[in-house]
């Protein structure tokens, strides 16, 4: 059975910083394209950034560009997002999913990242 | 990057068909079948309903179907049952490697 299990949201100060990890199982992670998005609070989906298989292709929404990096351990099964700078509107649950030409086809059920002071 | 262009709301009756839009542009949808569909339940993550404009998963009822115009694609909910109330998403591939989401469509089943 294909699992995502996100973790490591939590509170975040306003220009901190946090890491998100994703930890899969049941299917061959290293030869999946995976990406993360996020919801708000009420609102609708947002893509936030893809990473290829091999690492070769890794590409951001312009909204979390030079602030998030997304990261992959093929030997552990692991997809990793670090969020630094954190803004309030970075506050939203955020969800990795495996891709298979470009459908988003296992979901996590997501961990919820709140920036205030 | 703006997001694809959704309604927000849609409704139908038990039995009915409903019909779902998704606009793009030509840097999207227009210019790609990596068109897919999404349904999500309060508080549950989304789950994949077509991908490839119109490919069904294993498991998804052929209630749903997708399809493609120009820069606009469809969903198509047919049958409706109540438990089709949910919130439904449109996504697409762009011409730089990223991915975009519609806003987000509420179906409710009167």
């Amino acid at each position: 059975e294909v699992q995502l299990v996100e973790s490591g949201g939590g509170l975040g100060q306003p220009g901190g910083f946090l890491r998100l990890s994703c930890v899969a199982s049941g299917f061959s992670f290293r030869t999946h394209t995976m990406h993360w998005g996020r919801q708000a609070p009420g609102k609708g989906l947002v893509w936030v950034s893809r990473i290829t298989s091999d690492e070769r292709t890794i590409t951001y929404a312009d909204s979390v560009k030079g602030r998030f990096t997304i990261s992959r351990d093929n030997a552990r099964n692991i997809l990793y997002l670090q969020m630094n700078s954190l803004r309030a509107d970075d506050t939203a649950v955020y969800f990795c999913a495996r891709s298979v030409e470009w459908g988003l086809d296992y979901w996590g059920q997501g961990t919820v990242v709140n920036v205030s002071a | 990057q703006s997001a694809l262009t959704q309604p927000p709301s849609a409704s139908g009756s038990p039995g009915q068909s409903v019909t779902i839009s998704c606009t793009g542009t030509s840097s999207d949808i227009g210019a790609y079948n990596y068109v897919s569909w999404y349904r999500q339940y309060p508080g549950k993550a989304p789950e994949l309903l077509i991908s490839e404009v119109n490919k069904r998963p294993s498991g998804v009822p052929d209630r749903f179907s997708g399809s493609k115009s120009g820069n606009t694609a469809s969903l198509t909910v047919s049958g409706l049952q109540a438990d089709d109330e949910a919130d439904y998403y449109c996504g697409s591939n762009t011409g730089t490697n990223k991915m975009l989401f519609g806003g987000g469509t509420k179906l409710t089943v009167l």
